[in-house]
C-alpha cells in the first residue's frame, strides 16, 4: 500500500523559514516524479513544485519562485520542501503527491494526508 | 501564465448527468486530469490523460478534451459524488497548473 506521510507544518513568523517532510513507502520512490500541493483553508488547490525521479529536473510556482526549494533523497524515500522567507499567503495544507510517471508532468495518482502551515505575527 | 477555468458551482438531480467544464487555450493539445476531493479529506485522480481511469473509479466517471474545453461527465450521479472537482494540466512555461475547482451538489 502507498502512503505518504508529510511532516514539519506549524506556525510561523513572516520570514521566517520551514521544512517539510514526505515519508514514502509501499513502492519504488525512485521510480516516480513528486510533487507538493498546497490548499489554503477554503481554497482551491495550488502547485508548489515538482520533482523528477531523479532530482534532474525541478519545478516551481511563480509564487514560491525563489524562496521555496524542492529535493528528495532517494536513498531515505524522502522528499523535502524547504521554504525560506515566508509570507502569510503561503498558509495552507501542504500536501505531497505521487505522479504517475517518472517526470513532473501532474497527474498525481497517491496523496498525502498533509501538514499545515501557518504563518502568523 | 497558463490559466485554467472552471465554473464555481454545478448541480444535478441524483441519477441523472452531471457534466464539469474545463477551459484553457488550446487545451487539446494537452492533457488533462481530473480530482475529486470530499470535505476533510485529501484530493483523489479520477481521470488521467483526458479519458483513462485509474483502477478503482467507476466506469461512470468519464473525461474528454478537444479544443479549447475538457470535460468530465458523471454519469448517473449518486450522492456519493458530491464533492470539489479539479481539472488539471501542465504547460511548458508554467508547469503543473490547477484548475480553480467546481464543487458538484447532488440535489
Amino acid at each position: 500500500e502507498v502512503q505518504l506521510v508529510e511532516s514539519g507544518g506549524g506556525v510561523m513568523r513572516p520570514g521566517g523559514s520551514l521544512r517539510l517532510s514526505c515519508a514514502a513507502s509501499g513502492f519504488t520512490f525512485d521510480d516516480y516524479g513528486m510533487s507538493w500541493v498546497r490548499q489554503a483553508p477554503g481554497k482551491g488547490l495550488e502547485w508548489v513544485s515538482g520533482i523528477n525521479w531523479n532530482g534532474g529536473s525541478t519545478g516551481y510556482a511563480d509564487s514560491v519562485k525563489g524562496r521555496f526549494t524542492i529535493s528528495r533523497d532517494n536513498a531515505k524515500n524522502s522528499l523535502y520542501l524547504q521554504m525560506n522567507s515566508l509570507r502569510a499567503e503561503d498558509t495552507a495544507l501542504y500536501y505531497c503527491a505521487r505522479d504517475l510517471t517518472q517526470d513532473i508532468v501532474g497527474a498525481m495518482g497517491d496523496w498525502g494526508q498533509g501538514t499545515l502551515v501557518t504563518v502568523s505575527s | 501564465s497558463y490559466e485554467l477555468t472552471q465554473p464555481p458551482s454545478v448541480s444535478v438531480s441524483p441519477g441523472q448527468t452531471a457534466s464539469i467544464t474545463c477551459s484553457g487555450d488550446k487545451l487539446g493539445d494537452k492533457y488533462v486530469c481530473w480530482y475529486q476531493q470530499k470535505p476533510g479529506q485529501s484530493p483523489v485522480l479520477v481521470i488521467y490523460q483526458d479519458s483513462k481511469r485509474p483502477s478503482g473509479i467507476p466506469e461512470r466517471i468519464s473525461g474528454s478534451n478537444s479544443g479549447n474545453t475538457a470535460t468530465l461527465t458523471i454519469s448517473g450521479t449518486q450522492a456519493m459524488d458530491e464533492a470539489d472537482y479539479y481539472c488539471q494540466a501542465w504547460d511548458s512555461s508554467t508547469g503543473v497548473v490547477f484548475g480553480g475547482g467546481t464543487k458538484l451538489t447532488v440535489l
